[in-house]
């Protein structure tokens, strides 16, 4: 199993561009989630997806924050536009089943916005 | 709300020592509890939890965690550290009625001398 699986792994980019993020999360999968993670926040849920559907987006920060999840194999998180303050690490996490607490993360996208 | 604290941001121990990462827990009703791993440039790996019964709890890599009721703690522990034991440790609990909410504790990072 090659585990979930995030690119680009680093990501440098100009204020006002466009930024997608992409994950492919373990086959079989059916949550998923995307988390932010900076030296000032810690660990932070965006949003997480259930067979697909979007549940709980509150934790996204901006309109300018969107997700999708076309197929049960891959999610893409965008930003549009880009800022600096939008500079982390972010990552994808995927989870079996609702009953298996046990997340599996990606290694995560380096986000610099310059 | 449900809400973990880890009060050290970092923990100095010399190879061969015993260590100890601390994590309490806020929380109405049963905790369940997390810890997870991070190294370098990677994502975060499970390494135990805490559900249930028994209060002390074995994991990954000869890592243990002690669940005590009366102090709210779920402290990690190793008898004898070694310096590949090096990384960012971080404590989390699920959200009590909302399975798919993790809260992550801000890190802990373990430094293993030789």
């Amino acid at each position: 199993d090659a585990g979930v699986i995030q690119s680009p792994r680093h990501e440098v980019t100009e204020m006002g561009q466009e930024v997608t993020l992409r994950c492919k999360p373990i086959s079989g999968h059916n949550s998923l989630f995307w988390y932010r993670q900076t030296m000032m926040r810690g660990l932070e849920l965006l949003i997480y997806f259930n067979n697909n559907v979007p549940i709980d987006d509150s934790g996204m920060p901006e309109d300018r924050f969107s997700a999708k999840m076309p197929n049960a194999s891959f999610s893409t998180l965008k930003i549009q536009p880009s800022e600096p303050r939008d500079s982390a690490v972010y990552f994808c996490a995927s989870r079996g089943t609702a009953t298996n607490e046990k997340l599996f993360f990606g290694s995560g996208t380096q986000l610099s916005v310059l | 709300a449900q809400s973990v604290a880890q009060p050290e941001d970092q923990v100095n121990v010399a190879e061969g020592n015993p260590l100890t990462v601390k994590c309490t827990y806020s929380v109405s009703g049963n905790p369940y509890l997390f810890w997870y791993v991070q190294y370098p440039n990677r994502g975060l790996q499970f390494l135990l939890k805490y559900i249930t019964g028994d209060n002390l709890v074995k994991g990954s890599y000869g890592f243990e965690a002690e669940f005590n009721k009366s102090q709210t703690s779920f402290h990690l522990k190793k008898p004898s550290a070694l310096v590949s034991d090096s990384a960012l440790y971080f404590c989390a609990v699920r959200g009590l009625y909302n399975f798919n909410k993790f809260y992550f504790g801000s890190g802990t990072k373990l430094n293993v001398k030789p």
